[in-house]
């Protein structure tokens, strides 16, 4: 099974729109965290925010929001206001089994298979 | 900004020859990743390294990859021989002492091309 499930294979929205990219994970874990990156055309994971699974409040980082759902094992990705800029392959991504801040061990990330993101003008 | 250095950018080769990625981890990372994308899809972990030690390699095909972080500071992957299944994305990605989010910081990545 999957850990990590993106269903949007691509969107198109108009500028300035809201969006949602879903993101479905699958652990036992009790310690997690997830996140999601930007990859543009260039090719570079750009990081954009990260949800740890004790966390109580959903993160924010300027106009990216996560919707975390965690009895539904979801972790949607919100960009308000979109630009023309935004347009790129998103990634939602997955570290399990860590006491986050311990360190040592494999600790990689888990990535999704992404969604491609077109914002028309 | 600090930033994850990679080379070359963009390399073609021919099935069967030898080819090396090169990655310069910000300054004080202590781990290390490379990842592979294939086109179309999510980079997959090849191998972890904390300062020079593997701690993660399981999905390395060791018959024709390799890796190695010398010093603990920049590490050098490997393959031989070229495969044409091996295009891809080799992405190299590193970490600071772990703390809050364990973010990973990733390089612009070497892209390969075998013909």
């Amino acid at each position: 099974a999957q850990k990590i499930t993106q269903t949007q294979p691509g969107m198109f929205v108009q500028e300035k729109e809201a969006v949602t990219l879903d993101c479905t994970y699958d652990t036992s874990d009790q310690s997690y965290g997830l996140f999601w990156y930007k990859q543009p055309s260039s090719g570079e994971m750009i990081f954009l925010i990260y949800q740890g699974s004790y966390d109580e409040q959903n993160a924010t980082e300027g106009r990216y929001s996560l919707n975390f759902q965690k009895a539904r094992k979801s972790a949607n990705l919100v960009i308000s206001a979109s630009q023309l800029g935004d347009s790129a392959m998103y990634f939602c991504a997955m570290r399990e089994g860590k006491v986050l801040g311990s360190g040592g061990g494999a600790d990689g990330l888990t990535f999704g298979k992404g969604t491609h993101l077109i914002i028309q003008p | 900004e600090a930033e994850v250095a990679q080379s070359p950018r963009y390399k073609i080769t021919e099935k069967s020859q030898a080819v090396a990625f090169w990655c310069d981890p910000i300054s004080g990372h202590a781990t290390l990743y490379w990842y592979r994308q294939i086109l179309g899809q999510g980079p997959e972990l090849l191998v972890q390294f904390q300062d020079e030690s593997v701690v993660d390699d399981s999905q390395l095909p060791k018959d024709r990859f390799s890796a190695e972080r010398l010093k603990g500071v920049d590490s050098t992957l490997k393959i031989q021989p070229a495969e044409l299944g091996d295009s891809a994305m080799y992405l190299c990605a590193s970490r600071g002492a772990p703390s809050g989010a364990n973010v990973l910081t990733f390089g612009a990545g070497s892209r390969l091309t075998v013909l």
